[in-house]
């Protein structure tokens, strides 16, 4: 049961334009939100993230958007550079245990930027 | 700024052998976790600890078993290893502020993985 999902696998964009990322979630206990991004061969960087008490966090070229209601989140960069492909994990998080909070992955979108 | 290091970074064994996997958290951090990426999936959650106590269990088989030692270095055991024990295992670590609604704690930095093939 993949309680956090992408459901694009691959995404193409042209440089300079929009990248637009989705997430949806099923459990409602989930109160934190990540982005993670990765590099072949590297562990996943830790890139944005947004509270359940939010619906945007920005950060420079990146914001994260969250509809908790509809149980979606999504990623933008804007604009789009080639150093920006990479695969991207959405993750979610919710306190399990003494100081524990455990991140349950989507199964991640490949972003190409192409020049 | 440190990074989180994890050793080996490839480790090659037999069915049935075993295995030590070593994470060294970012100085300061309190909270290790460790995460198995099988190929082309999502990293799934093993175990974690927190201030050298196990915290919480995901999906660990019972032949695996880890530690957190009292420099914060956390060690992930696999024991009888099987083919399908092989994957790209992660260790991350965070800093556990314990201040109410610092969602901070949440925010796991990843090392560069341990890739572990068993033929």
């Amino acid at each position: 049961d993949q309680q956090v999902k992408q459901n694009s696998p691959s995404l193409s964009v042209q440089e300079g334009r929009i990248s637009i990322l989705n997430c949806d979630y099923t459990n409602s206990m989930f109160d934190y939100f990540l982005w993670y991004k990765k590099y072949p061969a590297e562990g996943p960087t830790f890139l944005i993230s947004i509270s359940s008490i939010k619906d945007k966090n920005e950060d420079g070229r990146f914001t994260v958007f969250l509809n908790k209601s509809a149980k979606h989140l999504s990623l933008h960069i804007v604009p789009s550079q080639p150093g920006d492909s990479a695969v991207y994990f959405c993750a979610a998080s919710a306190r399990s245990g003494a100081g524990s909070y455990q991140l349950t992955f989507g199964k991640g979108t490949k972003l190409s930027v192409i020049p | 700024a440190a990074g989180v290091i994890q050793s080996p970074r490839h480790l090659i064994k037999e069915k049935r052998e075993t295995a030590t996997l070593k994470c060294y958290p970012i100085p300061r951090h309190d909270t290790v976790y460790w995460y198995q990426q099988g190929p082309g999936q999502d990293p799934q959650f093993l175990i974690s600890f927190y201030e050298k106590m196990q915290s919480d269990k995901g999906s660990i088989p019972d032949r695996f078993s880890a530690q957190q030692f009292s420099d914060y270095h956390s060690e992930l055991n696999m024991s009888s290893l099987e083919l399908g024990d092989s994957a790209l295992y992660f260790c991350a670590s965070s800093l556990n502020r314990g201040l109410a609604g610092d969602f901070r704690d949440y925010e796991q930095y990843f090392g560069p993985g341990t890739r572990l093939t068993v033929t």
